[in-house]
């Protein structure tokens, strides 16, 4: 059973659509998380939520907007996609519940962005 | 502000021969550290982490780091290269009150060669 499960595993689409990326998690963890790998590999949190609250949001442009229906699904939906959002997008989640930090995240296979 | 400091965005070793992969931090209050491994077209799974307890870490596949706060530094190492062990590695520091927020390291890309 997939722990952290994200879909798409690709998504290919023009400048200025709209698009949603879906994440699961069936491991009962209270925190999600958004991170994006940009081409160079590097990795940059975007949003975290802890019981559908938000508690994390980085300086993300507000084309970007999560959206937690439920503790276990993290959905992170983009508009006006632009070519500089093409990217690896990544789910993860922890057991966190108090922000105390040290908790192992567990992550999504990724989402692969590519817009033309 | 946190940050992460990996040394080598590519290190090239000998099947059999160590590997070591240098991480180096800075954190106003003590930190939990983080290794992951990414192999290609995969998410990261959690190598081993540091959260206070012994200063000297056992991962999984053979791994190990050592937290030292005088260096400030967790380097990864592993006595015996295998060529699964060919991926990109990441560093990544949280603390305390952070919200778990994970500061990432820029990548360290192990080529292990026969």
């Amino acid at each position: 059973d997939t722990a952290v499960s994200q879909t798409p595993k690709y998504l290919v689409t023009q400048m200025g659509n709209d698009k949603s990326i879906k994440c699961e998690q069936n491991l009962g963890h209270d925190t999600m998380y958004w991170y994006k790998q940009d081409s160079k590999k590097f990795l940059k949190i975007m949003f975290s939520y802890n019981n559908k609250e938000l508690i994390i949001n980085e300086t993300v442009p507000n084309r970007f907007s999560p959206k937690s229906p439920d503790k276990a699904h993290l959905n992170l939906h983009i508009n006006s996609l632009e070519l500089g959002d093409s990217a690896v997008y990544f789910c993860a989640s922890s057991q966190d519940t108090s922000g105390r930090g040290g908790d192992t995240q567990y992550f999504g296979p990724g989402t692969r962005l590519t817009v033309l | 502000a946190q940050s992460v400091t990996q040394l080598g965005s590519h290190v090239s070793v000998s099947e059999g021969a160590l590997v070591l992969l240098r991480c180096n931090y800075s954190s106003s209050v003590p930190p939990y550290l983080f290794w992951y491994v990414q192999y290609p077209n995969q998410g990261l799974q959690l190598l081993l982490k540091y959260t206070s307890a012994a200063t000297l870490v056992k991962g999984i596949n053979g791994f190990e780091a050592e937290f030292k706060k005088s260096e400030t530094s967790f380097h990864l190492t592993k006595p015996s290269a295998h060529m699964s062990d060919a991926a990109e590695y990441f560093c990544a520091v949280s603390d305390a009150g952070g919200y778990n927020k994970l500061i990432f390291g820029a990548g360290t890309r192990l080529a292990v060669h026969p």
